[in-house]
């Protein structure tokens, strides 16, 4: 079955530091792939996707790749801000089956 | 704002009682999933319908169960509460069948007495 690895938490960095969070999948077939933001005592928020190899979703200065020859899909910020700080999830759907499976969560504090 | 809404935002209530989360999807959107989030189990997938079918089940109790109405909002009904039926729950919708991205609502804070 389909499944997420996400690096495990919490981290914290200092402002305007280099962010990656890794996420690695097993899935058959052509998973798309996503990351969630869930903020303090929020929902989820899409924070971007890809849907094929190769693909990079990109929002609000963060970056993903979708790398089907190493199963990953690591999320990365050049330089971070104290409003970053929130959960982080990787998670992916997948023909005939479009629930999503998420990973554990990756805690990130930012200070200032 | 993801044009999902989730009513009520949080509910308290006693063991062995039912109660009801609703959902209303984006405009457009014809699925609907439920999700729900512990701290022990994490964001499990509980249940999807598209245009008011049954489509996908996951891990929902049989004490659990869910609806989507002819204007498609949808609901679930929790029964038989027991502590470990405190969580958040999650409604989300996507446009479609398919691996599309799912927008998520704000969610409903179950604590069970």
């Amino acid at each position: 079955g389909n499944s997420v690895t996400q690096m495990e938490g919490p981290v914290t960095l200092s402002e305007e530091a280099f962010l990656t969070i890794n996420c690695t999948y097993t899935a058959t077939g052509y998973p798309s792939l996503f990351w969630y933001v869930q903020y303090p005592g929020e929902g989820l928020q899409l924070l971007l996707k890809a849907t094929k190899a190769d693909d990079k979703g990109s929002n609000k200065g963060f970056e993903a790749t979708y790398r089907k020859e190493t199963t990953s899909f690591h999320l990365e910020k050049g330089s971070v801000q104290v409003s970053d700080s929130a959960v982080y999830f990787c998670a992916l759907s997948n023909f005939g089956n479009e629930k999503l499976t998420f990973g554990t969560g990756t805690r990130l504090t930012i200070i200032p | 704002d993801s044009g999902v809404t989730q009513t009520p935002k949080h509910l308290i209530t006693a063991t062995g009682q039912r109660v009801t989360l609703r959902c209303s999807p984006r405009s457009g959107d014809l699925s609907v999933y439920w999700y729900q989030q512990s701290l022990d189990q994490g964001l499990q997938f509980l249940i999807q319908y598209y245009n008011g079918e049954e489509r996908a089940k996951g891990n929902i109790l049989e004490r659990f169960s869910a609806q989507q109405f002819p204007d498609l909002h949808s609901e679930l009904n929790l029964s038989s509460l027991e502590l470990g039926d405190s969580a958040l729950y999650f409604c989300a919708s996507s446009v479609g069948t398919g691996r599309y991205e799912q927008y998520f609502g704000p969610g409903t804070r179950l604590t069970v007495t």
